[in-house]
């Protein structure tokens, strides 16, 4: 199977500050990876698909890269309610996994 | 507005069974694909299972082949998720998850979860 490893576990950063979050695919997933944020007590809401498609509704401040193996989540100025784990998916081979998560904290 | 709601879930003993279900509303849910995902206290989540549209297809994690089962309702718009053999390491939040229409099997709505502990 696909393993899915995020990094780092925890990320402490200002308000509006940049956070880059890591998803790193163990063979190459094309661009078929998904963003998730998570935040407490919350089910799960679809950040991004396709490693760089936003989800509807889903603010600017939000962008995915990278395919085949790398990818980066950039919150580009964090805000107070952005305060989450993100999780990554891969889509390209069955079975579906997720990443570990990356608890972002506001410092 | 897409509803997903799912119930079922409970204290059960190691060896025991459970069944899951989840009402889905605000969409046409003969239309997409649906899936079973949990998350393990304090843990990632894990996808379990998948069920397409049309009943036709399913597939399964290699941790729950063999003992757990998805199923699907369209005339009611419920998804089912009939656990056995269950184990403690099957204690989770499971949520009920609907495919997205775009290209690639991921999930644009999530229910909020049913909690299964399986514990002597």
């Amino acid at each position: 199977e696909v393993v899915v490893t995020q990094s780092p576990a925890t990320l402490s950063v200002s308000p509006g500050e940049r956070a880059t979050l890591s998803c790193r695919a163990s063979q190459s997933v094309s661009s078929n990876l998904a963003w998730y944020q998570q935040k407490p007590g919350q089910a799960p809401r679809l950040l991004i698909s396709g490693a760089s498609t936003r989800a509807t509704g889903v603010p600017a401040r939000f962008s995915g890269s990278g395919s085949g193996t790398e990818f980066t989540l950039t919150i580009s100025s964090l805000q107070s309610e952005d305060l989450a784990v993100y999780c990554c998916q891969q889509y390209n081979k069955w079975p579906l996994t997720f990443g570990g998560g990356t608890k972002v904290e506001i410092k | 507005e897409v509803q997903l709601l799912e119930s079922g879930g409970g204290l059960v003993q190691p060896g025991g069974s459970l069944r899951l279900s989840c009402e889905a509303s605000g969409f046409t849910f003969s239309s997409y694909a649906m899936s079973w995902v949990r998350q393990a206290p304090g843990k990632g989540l894990e996808w379990v299972s998948l069920i397409s549209a049309s009943d036709d297809s399913t597939f399964y994690a290699d941790s729950v082949k063999g003992r757990f089962t998805i199923s699907r309702d369209n005339s009611k718009n419920t998804l089912y998720l009939q656990l056995n053999s269950l184990r403690a390491e099957d204690t989770a939040l499971y949520y009920c998850a609907k495919r997205s229409s775009g290209s690639g099997t991921y999930f644009d709505y999530w229910g909020q979860g049913t909690l299964v502990t399986v514990s002597s």
